[in-house]
């Protein structure tokens, strides 16, 4: 049974740097053609997608947020982390990883709560 | 910047039948663009439907079926049930990155 579960700081200052940590179970990073990706939804908005890593150590970011962002996996630990630099209250959202394969994100976190307030 | 154009509600009988469909602003949707297909409900983590236009998961109701209509990716329900009422998020593939639909809120009325 695949399972993923986020995990961070519930709240950031802006200018801050966050940083999350996704982990994952029942799947193997190593496995050719699977990955781990990072969403977000603000509060009462629509889903965006931020980041992909595969066992490869290839990655994939969201070209609006490329400059933000950083994802890296430790394997040992089946960990993917995601840091998000200089943040700012509109970054304010649930954050979710998903394991991917095949072309479908077909397995969520439950999602972690990030608030970016003074 | 590339958008992914949803229809942002649209309303259902019962027992009815319904499409939604996903648009891409850089012409029209095929295979190569890989749909996916989520389901949200309130305070819920989305769940996915279909992905590969119309490859669904062993827990995808039998109800959806995904497609390529008119130049874009759709997600029909056929024999609506109450329960279905929820949001629903397309996923389109741009060569290694991946862009969201701004979502459809399905009323069952």
């Amino acid at each position: 049974q695949i399972t993923l579960k986020e995990s961070g700081p519930t709240l950031v200052k802006p200018t801050q740097t966050l940083t999350l940590t996704c982990t994952f179970s029942g799947f193997s990073l190593s496995t050719s053609g699977v990955a781990v990706g990072w969403i977000r939804q603000p509060p009462g908005k629509a889903l965006e997608w931020l980041a992909l890593i595969y066992g490869n150590d290839d990655k994939r970011y969201s070209p609006s947020l490329k400059s933000r962002l950083t994802i890296t996996k430790d394997t040992s630990k089946n960990q993917v982390v995601l840091t998000m630099t200089n943040m700012d209250p509109v970054d304010t959202a649930t954050y979710y990883c998903a394991h991917r394969r095949d072309y479908s994100m077909d397995v969520w976190g439950q999602g972690t709560t990030v608030t970016v307030s003074s | 910047q590339t958008v992914v154009t949803q229809e942002p509600s649209l309303t259902v009988s019962p027992g009815g039948t319904v499409t939604l469909t996903c648009a891409s602003s850089t012409g029209a949707v095929t295979s190569g663009y890989y749909p996916n297909w989520f389901q949200q409900k309130p305070g819920q983590a989305p769940r996915t439907l279909i992905y590969s236009t119309s490859n669904i998961h062993s827990w995808t109701p039998a109800r959806f079926s995904g497609s390529l209509l008119g130049g874009k990716a759709a997600l029909t329900l056929s024999g609506v049930q109450p329960e279905d009422e929820a949001d629903y998020y397309c996923l389109l593939y741009y060569g290694g990155a991946w862009v969201f639909g701004g979502g459809t809120k399905l009323t069952v009325l």
